[in-house]
């Protein structure tokens, strides 16, 4: 079935410095990919997603590009800042009737002044 | 933000006794969904709705149901809870419009089991 997969965290970076979180993804067809973010108590918040194949979706500094050939879609941002401690989540939507999300597991950030 | 509610946010409760989680919106969207969030495991969709009277189970639905009577509340019915159903519950809407692939998170619900 789809799945989604990403990268371990947590992922502990200093102010300023730049982030990548992997993800990769397995599906039929051509899901639609998702960056959501959690910060602490709070629900899910989309911060980017992509529709298609070499689609770049970019939100607050974050950017990720939906490669079909890798199958993956990773986030990435150039200076993070401590605002940016948060959990964050790819997802996958398959085109089906449902719209439903398949999540990976997580990543937590956590930024240092 | 799609004007979600959870209720109640946060319950304590003893194992077989039966518990249900409400989800209510205010911008008329028709799909709902009910996923759980585990440490490891992100959220794990348990049903859906796509419309009045109309769900259909998710990935791990099993010892919940739901109902949807109306299409502002989507609530959640753990018919007897166990300590695996301690978790964070999310009730979440699909958007319309330009959105239509964006799912809108509540605050969370979060649920012990003991």
């Amino acid at each position: 079935g789809d799945s989604v997969t990403q990268m371990e965290g947590p992922v502990t970076l200093s102010e300023e410095a730049f982030l990548t979180i992997n993800c990769t993804y397995t599906a039929t067809g051509y899901p639609s990919l998702f960056w959501y973010v959690q910060y602490p108590g709070e629900g899910l918040q989309l911060l980017l997603k992509a529709t298609k194949a070499d689609d770049k979706g970019s939100n607050k500094g974050f950017e990720a590009t939906y490669r079909k050939e890798t199958t993956s879609f990773h986030l990435e941002k150039g200076s993070v800042q401590v605002s940016d401690s948060a959990v964050y989540f790819c997802a996958l939507s398959p085109r089906d009737s449902s719209y439903k999300l398949i999540f990976g597991s997580g990543t937590r950030l956590l930024v240092r002044p | 933000d799609a004007g979600i509610t959870q209720s109640p946010r946060h319950k304590v409760t003893e194992t077989g006794t039966p518990v249900t989680l409400r989800c209510h919106q205010t911008e008329n969207h028709r799909y709902m969904y009910w996923y759980r969030q585990d440490p490891g495991h992100g959220l794990r969709l348990i049903h859906y709705s796509y419309g009045v009277k109309d769900t259909d189970k998710g990935e791990v639905s099993d010892g919940y149901s739901v109902s949807r009577s109306k299409t502002e509340d989507f609530l959640l019915t753990l018919e007897s809870a166990t300590s695996s159903q301690t978790s964070v519950y999310f009730c979440a809407t699909l958007g319309g419009g330009a959105s239509t692939d964006t799912q809108y998170f509540g605050p969370g619900t979060r649920l012990t089991v003991l």
